[in-house]
């Protein structure tokens, strides 16, 4: 089970750059959640998609867009790069049932430096 | 206010030491009560979590959920140099443990050896 793989794993943009950040959930998950983790900060949630949709949103300008594909794989989008989206995005996935608890598996992230 | 709160630390402990983590919320709708271990440059690790109030034990790791005082703590027993990480207590309101999930700040835990 290859688990949560993102990709790029690095990346670097220059201000009022666009940037696509990609995320194959775990085989039999249907659910993907995206963070963004400053440096020295936890997690934060950005949004969750399930079903195609955009279901749960944080926090976040609408900036930043998401996508997800019949093949539950997602895209992250940010367009207008400011220094400030340096950080590390992290992709989660988990499933939704009827039994309602899973657990989210984390990706190893994309790295984000925008200069 | 940030609705979880974690001492950032750094914590230095011998190798073998017990280990007490921290966090407090201010969200009385949290129902879900994790902690994750992240190692550098990786990302996080689910080691626990608990529903509602009590607590759970996994080997040398114990959670403690106490909503009545919205205080949750995990609790490393024989501490290892590979326990060295940082320590995310995070939470969530939603349907499951994967919805919307809060996480604190984060502990960087060292283990002396």
């Amino acid at each position: 089970d290859a688990g949560v793989t993102q990709s790029p794993t690095h990346l670097i943009k220059t201000r009022g750059q666009q940037v696509t950040l990609r995320c194959s959930p775990k085989s039999g998950h249907d659910t993907v959640s995206w963070y963004q983790q400053a440096l020295g900060q936890g997690p934060q949630f950005i949004f969750q998609y399930y079903e195609e949709e955009e279901r749960q949103r944080g926090n976040f300008p609408d900036r930043f867009s998401g996508h997800q594909f019949p093949n539950y794989s997602s895209e992250l989008n940010v367009n207008a790069l400011l220094l400030g989206d340096s950080a590390l995005y992290l992709c989660a996935s988990s499933s939704k049932d009827r039994v309602g608890n899973t657990e989210a598996f984390f990706g190893q992230g994309t790295r984000l430096t925008v200069v | 206010q940030k609705e979880v709160e974690q001492d950032p630390g750094p914590l230095s402990v011998p190798e073998g030491a017990i280990v007490s983590l921290n966090c407090t919320y201010s969200n009385s709708a949290f129902q879900y009560f994790m902690w994750y271990r992240q190692y550098s440059r990786k990302g996080p690790e689910l080691l626990m979590y608990t529903y509602s109030s009590g607590n759970k034990e996994d080997g040398r790791f114990t959670a403690q959920v106490d909503k009545s005082s919205k205080y949750i703590s995990l609790f490393i027993r024989d501490s290892q140099p590979s326990d060295s990480a940082t320590y995310l207590c995070a939470m969530s309101a939603g349907w499951s443990s994967a919805s919307k999930i809060i996480f604190g700040s984060g502990t960087r835990l060292s283990i002396r050896p």
